[in-house]
């Protein structure tokens, strides 16, 4: 159990245009997914932690209103990169965890190349 | 959350035990410890977790010491598959997760 899917596995788009990624939980309902970056040769950044039916809390340093999140449903959450960026370009991660389990489960992640 | 430190790196055979050492002297008593791994251009995999006592899955087991400070993850019997970055990480249940540079297991065979 505790599968995490991510879609798409990776995409390349033109600069200027929004892309959106989806996280899904596909065994367990997820009341809290999270939103993760990784440059190359770095880890793991925490972007913002996205409860479902309520607003996403961003981490410092995170525009809020180009990285868009929702989180609809318990099964769930978007990530929009609205008017990408080459900087944009990274390894984005979800991880989603669940009110009756202790730890958190994460996708494969989505690759973005932005040109 | 806590701040965990790691050696660098390590290697270790094939078929012999990796014990991956981790420090966390300012763990708070509600915190978990988590080793999560990382094998290249993947998402981070769960590994296992623990509060108090030692843990054991199918994939590794967690030593915890008695006074929470340390812990230790053993692969009991590593393969070339179990080349990754480690990470041990200190938080509540359910919270977000602060990945530090990890240690970075080579298996040779």
């Amino acid at each position: 159990g505790a599968v995490v899917s991510q879609h798409p596995s990776w995409v390349i788009c033109k600069s200027g245009t929004s892309v959106k990624i989806e996280c899904r939980s596909l065994d367990f309902q997820a009341t809290t997914m999270f939103w993760y970056r990784q440059f190359p040769k770095q880890s793991l950044m925490l972007m913002a932690t996205s409860n479902e039916g309520s607003k996403a809390t961003y981490e410092q340093g995170v525009e809020k209103d180009k990285f868009l999140i929702n989180h609809a449903s318990l099964t769930l959450s978007t990530l929009t990169v609205t008017s990408a960026h080459p900087e944009d370009s990274s390894f984005y991660i979800c991880s989603a965890g669940g009110p009756y389990k202790e730890t958190q489960y994460f996708g494969p992640g989505t690759r973005l190349l932005v040109l | 959350d806590a701040k965990t430190t790691q050696p660098t790196s390590m290697d270790c055979a094939e078929g012999r035990a990796a014990n991956l050492p981790c420090n966390h002297s300012t763990i708070s008593g509600n915190e978990y410890v988590y080793w999560y791994r990382q094998i290249h251009s993947q998402g981070p995999q769960y590994i296992i977790h623990g509060l108090k006592n030692n843990e054991t899955n199918e994939m590794a087991s967690l030593i915890i010491t008695e006074d929470r400070k340390s812990s230790t993850l053993i692969l009991p019997h590593a393969t070339l598959r179990d080349t990754a970055v480690y990470y041990c990480i200190v938080t509540g249940a359910n919270s977000k997760l602060t990945f530090g540079k990890g240690i970075t297991l080579s298996v040779r065979p």
